[in-house]
């Protein structure tokens, strides 16, 4: 079964430093996708950046990249420049199965990473 | 923006009581989820739907049932409500024609079961 770690129930961070938001997974289905979604104070979940298990680049969104290494089964997520307004859940999730695979494409989360931007 | 909206947004009930939530999209998409999410465990499954009539369970199925009557609307229905049941419920819908087959989710409902 497909599982999601995500080991770090809080960080603080001063403003315009990097982040680093870790996820290790484990699954045994060759072909998946990983994601990270955030979730403000304001309840909303926005879906943020993805990697394949196929994609031969970490990708990249902006102020976020996707740490992907993949022989130790781990999809961090960077900020770049954190601001006050990074502030929020962070949540990284599974999906077991090809793009194209029109099956239910569930996805498994993890706990979850609260992370704090200090002024 | 994946239209999608849910109600309600808050409720409070009583133990045994019947509850119904409701997602209803604009896109005609055809997959749509619903999760709970709860402190300590981020988000789970409880159903999912493939189509209209189409639906099956999730990780987390006991004790709620759904229905899937027209592609824009998917219920959840808590026949029985328990306390463990008080939760944050999000619906999703799967843009199978985005880059990436993510899901986007609704503004969610929060549910008091007392």
């Amino acid at each position: 079964a497909q599982k999601i770690t995500q080991t770090q129930p809080g960080m603080f961070v001063q403003e315009k430093e990097a982040v680093t938001l870790d996820c290790t997974y484990d699954t045994s289905d060759p072909s998946y996708g990983l994601f990270w979604y955030k979730q403000p104070s304001s309840g909303e979940m926005i879906f943020l950046i993805y990697q394949g298990s196929y994609d031969q680049q970490n990708a990249t969104e902006g102020r976020y990249s996707l740490n992907f290494q993949k022989a130790r089964k781990s999809a961090n997520l960077v900020i770049s420049a954190s601001q006050l307004g990074d502030s929020a859940m962070y949540f990284c999730a599974m999906r077991e199965g090809l793009l194209l695979n029109q099956g239910a494409q569930k996805l498994v989360f993890g706990q979850g990473t609260r992370l704090t931007i200090n002024p | 923006d994946a239209g999608i909206t849910q109600s309600p947004r808050h409720k409070v009930t009583e133990t045994g009581t019947p509850v119904t939530l409701r997602c209803h999209q604009t896109e005609n998409h055809r997959y749509m989820y619903w999760y709970r999410q709860d402190p300590g465990h981020g988000l789970r499954l409880i159903h999912y739907s493939y189509g209209v009539k189409d639906t099956d369970k999730g990780e987390v199925s006991d004790g709620y049932s759904v229905s899937r009557s027209k592609t824009e609307d998917f219920l959840l229905t808590l026949e029985s409500a328990t306390s463990s049941q008080t939760s944050v419920y999000f619906c999703a819908i799967r843009d199978s024609g985005g880059s990436y087959n993510e899901q986007f989710f609704g503004p969610g409902t929060r549910l008091t079961v007392l």
